[in-house]
């Protein structure tokens, strides 16, 4: 899983085999979260968000989970496909106004035909 | 459809050159950001506005300043382009929504190479 602020993982996965992402975040005033998807020479897209008083929220074969107890979050791909070969990043907005983020390193996600 | 646009996908420039990365929103977003992207450090924020002429220094402000003369356009500005400022530079935007719900939308990016 990715820390933000540490080295940027791997994960090769099967078409068709679930995929799990891993963020750690480390600012407990976060109570936003959103992950994003950044294919190779595009800017990030939004995937999927989650507010802090909520611990999962599923989107179209996206689940996200958050666990505050330990500041940890998660991303759940059902049926990853070929497509959704990306770096995934989650970021945090550390209670912060005006919109600021925080975001991780990122994670390859790499999904074999 | 939101749209956030970059002047140029890829720009060469030189040592000592003064470059301007421009970026116009059309969602009528409050919030602005600048970020560079370098292999393995992730998105860092170089600066950020969240009105028209604020400005906010983020974590990596040094070498560089913005503009926001209008509400939909934002400029980076590298004064004096050195080869440590060689990597990809992404702009979003944002516009606050209450309770912490700050999705920022973002530009293609800028490859930016210094000579």
């Amino acid at each position: 899983g990715e820390s933000v602020g540490l080295h940027l993982p791997t994960l090769s996965v099967q078409e068709g085999d679930n995929s799990i992402i891993n963020c750690a975040y480390s600012n407990s005033a976060s109570d936003y979260f959103i992950w994003y998807k950044q294919e190779s020479g595009k800017g990030p897209q939004f995937i999927i968000d989650i507010r802090s008083n909520m611990d999962k929220r599923q989107g179209q074969r996206v689940t996200v989970l958050l666990n505050k107890t330990v500041k940890h979050l998660s991303l759940q791909i059902a049926a990853t496909q070929p497509g959704d070969s990306a770096v995934y990043f989650c970021a945090e907005n550390g209670g912060t106004s005006y919109g600021k983020l925080t975001f991780g390193q990122g994670t390859i996600l790499t999904v074999h035909p | 459809d939101v749209k956030v646009t970059q002047s140029s996908r890829y720009l060469v420039k030189r040592t000592g050159e003064k470059v301007f990365l421009e970026c116009v929103q059309d969602m009528d977003h409050e919030n602005m950001f600048w970020y560079r992207q370098d292999p393995g450090l992730g998105l860092r924020l170089i600066y950020f506005s969240y009105d028209v002429k604020m400005k906010e220094k983020g974590d990596i402000p040094e070498g560089y300043s913005v503009s926001r003369e209008k509400k939909e356009r934002f400029s980076l500005i590298l004064e004096s382009a050195s080869t440590n400022q060689t990597s990809m530079y992404l702009c979003a935007s944002s516009s606050p929504q209450g309770e912490g719900l700050d999705e920022q939308f973002f530009g293609p990016g800028t490859r930016l190479t210094v000579l």
